[in-house]
């Protein structure tokens, strides 16, 4: 069975600029997290998804936005890029909204020129 | 906010040595688990707990969940080559997937 899968895997964009990352779930798997990752600290809550509605949120500026899909896959959109924003974003795939057993995808690594 | 506290930041063992690393907060969770991530990849759960005091293993690992729900540790034994990477703590307070997550500790093993 597949796993979580995110498209790009590398992405290069400049100050000011927006972007789109995308995220595949688990085959039956409902729920979708994202996170963030900067280098040398451990991933950053961001987003919760269950069931297209929006479960909960981190401590990110409301230049971060999600939504999640009928078909379970989410999309990330940051706008206004800030240097900062350079991290490798995660996200991971959860069988219900209150699962604690979350599985990760391999990450977007986004660099912020 | 809530914080997960790994130390030391990397590890170094000779490979068939055993390995201890803990991870404390100063605030009550219901829920540990274990991560490992190695480069270019998302971290891979390696063991979850789920109540106090209990005591789990996944072949040569082994977690416990502290019985003040403030802390747990991971134990590696007999280490090989492949047990490097970076090993996070991770845990939930409620009924939501929000996982907070340490810093992380960076293993080396030595052939």
């Amino acid at each position: 069975d597949a796993g979580v899968t995110q498209s790009p895997t590398h992405l290069i964009k400049t100050r000011g600029q927006q972007v789109t990352l995308r995220c595949s779930p688990i085959s039956g798997h409902k729920s979708v997290s994202w996170y963030q990752q900067v280098l040398g600290q451990g991933p950053q809550f961001i987003f919760q998804y269950y069931e297209k509605e929006e479960r909960g949120r981190g401590n990110f500026p409301d230049r971060f936005s999600a939504r999640q899909f009928p078909n379970y896959s989410s999309e990330l959109n940051v706008n206004a890029l800030l240097l900062g924003d350079s991290a490798l974003y995660l996200c991971a795939s959860s069988l219900i909204q209150a699962s604690y057993e979350q599985y990760f995808g391999p990450g977007t690594r986004l660099t912020v020129t | 906010g809530q914080q997960l506290n790994q130390s030391p930041q990397s590890m170094f063992i000779q490979e068939g040595e055993d390995v201890s690393m803990n991870c404390t907060s100063s605030s009550i969770f219901n829920t540990w688990l274990w991560y490992k991530q190695e480069p270019g990849e998302g971290p891979v759960l390696l063991i979850a707990l789920y109540k106090a005091g209990e005591l789990t293993s996944n072949g040569r690992l082994t977690a416990q969940f502290g019985i003040t729900r403030k802390d747990s540790f991971l134990n590696i034994s007999a280490s090989i080559p492949s047990d490097v990477g970076i090993y996070f703590c991770a845990a939930l307070t409620g009924a939501n997937s929000k996982l907070t997550f340490g810093k992380g500790i960076t293993l080396s093993v030595r052939p």
